[in-house]
């Protein structure tokens, strides 16, 4: 069974530049969330995906967009950077697209912004 | 906006003491998880409680689920050293909002050999 894997590992931006970030979900999941979590806080939800569609949404702006493919893998992409946006960026797959199943997540994407 | 918040935010003990953590919540939920993180590395799944039990355990782990009180506790027994890590409350809602996971801040665990 292969896990839940993200790149890339670090990434340091500026200010406005964009980025993306990939994950590849564990096999016979169908569900990737996306989280931002910075320094010394939780996890802040940002959106989910579920069978390609995007199934529901934290309280982000429109400038944290994302897709899924038909392999269930799932980009997170950002617009704009802002100082801000420097965080971990975590991704966790599941089956079924609610909350009632454990999650498995990535080892992140540590993001610095300049 | 975190739901869940845990109690401590840190805690430190001697190896083969036992840790209790809390995690209070504020809305209705239909299960509670604890993760796991150790520093600079992704959130391991521990234990789900769904709204309808109130105790749970897995191996060295008890978790206990009181929806009256809206509150949850995490009980680590017979610490070891390579239990030292944060550890998140993460609430499952109901509804329209079924999709998500809500987390608290954490309760930093430090086991001291």
């Amino acid at each position: 069974e292969t896990g839940v894997t993200q790149s890339p590992t670090h990434l340091i931006k500026t200010r406005g530049q964009q980025v993306t970030l990939r994950c590849s979900s564990q096999s016979g999941h169908n569900t990737v969330s996306w989280y931002q979590q910075a320094l010394g806080q939780g996890p802040q939800f940002i959106f989910q995906y579920y069978r390609e569609e995007e199934n529901g949404r934290g309280n982000f702006p429109p400038r944290f967009s994302g897709l899924q493919f038909p392999n269930y893998s799932s980009e997170l992409n950002v617009n704009a950077l802002e100082l801000d946006d420097s965080a971990l960026y975590l991704c966790a797959s599941s089956f079924g697209g609610s909350s009632n199943q454990p999650q498995h997540f990535g080892d992140g994407t540590r993001l610095s912004i300049l | 906006s975190q739901q869940g918040e845990e109690d401590p935010q840190a805690l430190s003990i001697q190896e083969g003491e036992n840790a209790t953590m809390n995690c209070s919540y504020k809305t209705s939920i239909n299960n509670l998880q604890w993760y796991r993180q150790n520093s600079g590395r992704g959130l391991v799944h521990l234990i789900l409680i769904r709204s309808n039990e109130r105790e749970k355990h897995s191996g060295r782990l008890r978790v206990t689920l009181d929806t009256s009180k809206k509150s949850s506790s995490l009980l680590i027994t017979a610490s070891r050293a390579a239990d030292t890590a944060s550890y998140f409350c993460a609430t499952g809602h109901s509804g329209g909002s079924n999709y998500k996971l809500t987390f608290g801040k954490g309760t930093l665990l430090t086991v001291n050999p």
